[in-house]
């Protein structure tokens, strides 16, 4: 069975500085994807970004970029320089024959 | 370019009602995916339509029905409303097709409904 499991309800970062989140998954199926969405206080999912489990390299988009280590199903989430509009809900998702989404982890930013 | 839209954006309704909630996927995309989020809650894979027909779907009851039209908007219908069925219903639209691409999502700002 595909699950996705976030382990942090909620974290604080301040301003600029470094964030981790953590996600980890489990799946049978050898060909998956992994996600990264935020959804904004205004409710749009978006995403932020995606690694394919075929490749080794992480991920990377501008501020954001991801820690893939598929031996030990964990797909961590670290955002450089936080900003004010980094303030969101995270939600992990995994793809194979369905997506699913982990409970999210809530990220407050601190002035 | 359209983003994904979605109609109504607040909806009321009491038990054992039938309520229809619509769709409208982002320019150029051809599936289109539903999701229940309860509050606090991760997003719930309802189903997925592409070329009109249901394609996939997740552990909902059959309560929950969907239509896409040859336009590629959708419907998704619920039945017999429960209390247990007021949530924030998200939509969201892809490229059909094999691979990523048809898991980046473009995701609408949802429907709200309550069930009384």
């Amino acid at each position: 069975a595909q699950t996705v499991t976030q382990s942090q309800p909620e974290m604080s970062v301040q301003e600029a500085e470094t964030v981790t989140l953590s996600c980890t998954y489990d799946t049978s199926e050898s060909d998956y994807y992994l996600f990264w969405y935020k959804q904004p206080p205004s409710r749009q999912m978006i995403l932020v970004i995606r690694q394919e489990a075929y490749k080794q390299q992480n991920a990377t988009e501008n501020r954001f970029s991801v820690n893939f280590q598929k031996a030990a199903k964990s797909f961590s989430l670290k955002i450089s320089d936080s900003q004010l509009g980094d303030a969101a809900m995270y939600f992990c998702a995994q793809a194979a024959d369905k997506i699913i989404f982990g409970k999210g982890t809530r990220l407050h930013i601190l002035p | 370019d359209a983003g994904v839209t979605q109609s109504p954006t607040h909806l009321i309704k009491t038990r054992g009602q039938q309520v229809t909630l619509r769709c409208s996927p982002k320019s150029g995309h051809d599936t289109v995916s539903w999701y229940q989020q309860a509050l606090g809650q991760g997003p719930q894979f309802i189903f997925q339509y592409y070329e009109e027909e249901e394609r996939q779907r997740g552990n909902f009851p059959d309560r929950f029905s969907g239509h896409q039209f040859p336009n590629y908007s959708s419907e998704l219908n619920v039945n017999a409303l429960w209390l247990g069925d007021s949530a924030l219903y998200l939509c969201a639209s892809s490229l059909g097709g094999a691979g990523a691409r048809s898991y980046e999502q473009y995701f609408g700002p949802g429907t709200r409904l309550t069930v009384t």
